[in-house]
């Protein structure tokens, strides 16, 4: 069915190394929404794309929508400890625009 | 703003008790969720309602009920508790089915 991937389930960098990670569906996504969870908190909202190839930045995270609107990428340049958490990517599926399915997440760690 | 209140923040049951998890927002916001967490598994819905009185099911309802009578609260209901439902529960709500605010979560053991 319907989904959205996000491979691998966990990653580790060095503190200072940059960091990519996507998120790929099968079909063509209406918008496509990024969340981080720090370890035993909840998911907080980080931003939503919306256009074919747009390209947002928050600080050293950067987040673009694929020009098809099939996939997405969050990139976080010269990564802190800080930035230790799962990163979740949420869409709305075909038909269900009331609610979102989120990808299984990746987990980033970072040495010191 | 308080934003996403959840009561309790944790609790043991036994095989086969109820209870309920409260959840709720001061953003008068009209659409709010519930999901369940399990390691490794990400975010799954458990029941979602787009507005009071409108309740809906997502995937995965079964051994839960919920109602939404007002618009600020939405409290999830566990029948006949079974250790798969073992999990860390959020509550979420939003003005628009867009972005999502989430509450601290409700972590449950069934033993």
């Amino acid at each position: 069915g319907q989904q959205v991937m996000q491979i691998p389930q966990y990653q580790h960098v060095q503190e200072g190394e940059d960091f990519t990670t996507y998120c790929n569906s099968s079909t063509t996504l209406s918008n496509i929404q990024w969340y981080k969870q720090r370890p035993g908190g909840h998911p907080v909202f980080l931003i939503q794309l919306v256009k074919s190839g747009e390209v947002k930045k928050q600080k050293r995270l950067t987040f673009q929508f694929g020009e098809a609107k099939k996939n997405s990428s969050l990139h976080i340049t010269a990564t802190q400890t800080t930035d230790v958490g799962t990163y979740f990517c949420a869409v709305h599926l075909t038909g269900a625009n009331s609610k979102l399915t989120f990808g299984k997440g990746i987990t980033l760690s970072v040495r010191p | 703003n308080a934003g996403v209140t959840q009561t309790p923040k944790f609790r043991i049951l036994k095989i086969g008790q109820s209870m309920t998890l409260q959840c709720a927002q001061d953003m008068n916001h009209n659409y709010m969720y519930w999901y369940r967490q399990d390691p490794g598994m990400g975010l799954k819905l458990i029941y979602y309602s787009v507005g009071a009185g409108i309740t809906d099911k997502g995937e995965v309802p079964n051994g839960y009920n919920v109602s939404r009578s007002t618009t600020e609260d939405f409290p999830l209901r566990l029948e006949l508790a079974a250790p798969s439902q073992t999990s860390v529960y959020f509550c979420a709500s939003s003005r628009n089915s867009y972005e999502q605010y989430f509450g601290p979560g409700t972590r449950l053991t069934v033993t």
